[in-house]
């Protein structure tokens, strides 16, 4: 079974500062993992994802996230935040070794940025 | 591109009557279709998916019989909520995969509609 852990319900952070959305997950063979950003009311728009190859990977908006094999984690950073990142932010994963294609995501991390 | 996008965005409707949502993938071909529900604050929780041309594949604990899905072409898949209740109301969310062509560049990866908002009186 694969499964995602966002320990943090909120995350709040003062605009120009480093933020971290925690991430871990739990996978039987290796992982696809992904950040996903939702706005009120709206679908969920993709930041980034790992696949293979780096550890570090940037996306969108100049979000990154490092995947740590031994700790099983996929934290998504940001050097400075800003105003406009405040959203609420989910972690996902699909096994790779599993025909399931279906992805599970996290309970979800609410940013608050502050000005 | 790799856009997928939800018909309503949003929905009120009496408690008893069905509910018809759809999702397209507009500008590529969606193999397959994922459909997941999201109550307030909570996360996104796949409900079934449905490949094309094929019977979906429900989670467990989630009726077939009454969130049909139909998925009969590349790019449009349908949730239907039958008789729906209070308890059925809450925030739908489709997403397709690109898996029609190995040498695209959004192959294999998934892309989420806009949801759709159920609210049964």
């Amino acid at each position: 079974a694969q499964s995602v852990a966002q320990p943090e319900d909120q995350v709040n952070v003062a605009e120009g500062n480093p933020l971290t959305v925690k991430c871990t997950y739990s996978v039987s063979g290796n992982p696809y993992l992904f950040w996903y950003v939702q706005y009120p009311n709206r679908g969920l728009q993709f930041l980034l994802k790992y696949i293979t190859g780096d550890n570090l990977v940037k996306g969108s908006y100049g979000f990154e996230a490092e995947f740590n094999k031994s700790q099983t984690s996929f934290h998504l950073k940001k050097p400075s935040a800003l105003v406009s990142d405040s959203a609420l932010y989910f972690c996902a994963v699909r096994d790779r070794g599993t025909g399931r294609r279906a992805l599970t995501f996290g309970s979800g991390t609410r940013l608050q940025v502050q000005p | 591109g790799a856009v997928v996008s939800q018909h309503p965005s949003w929905v009120i409707c009496k408690s008893g009557t069905s509910v018809k949502i759809e999702c397209r993938s507009l500008d590529f071909q969606a193999t397959t279709m994922f459909w997941y529900r999201q109550f307030p604050k909570q996360s996104l929780m796949l409900m079934a998916t449905s490949n094309e041309g094929s019977k979906a594949t429900y989670e467990q604990g989630v009726e077939k019989d009454k969130f049909l899905i139909n998925h009969a072409s590349l790019t449009l898949s349908t949730l239907t909520v039958t008789s729906a209740h209070p308890e059925d109301s809450s925030f739908y969310i489709c997403s397709a995969r690109d898996g029609a062509r190995a040498i695209s560049r959004t192959y294999n990866e998934q892309f989420f509609g806009p949801g759709t908002r159920l609210t049964v009186l």
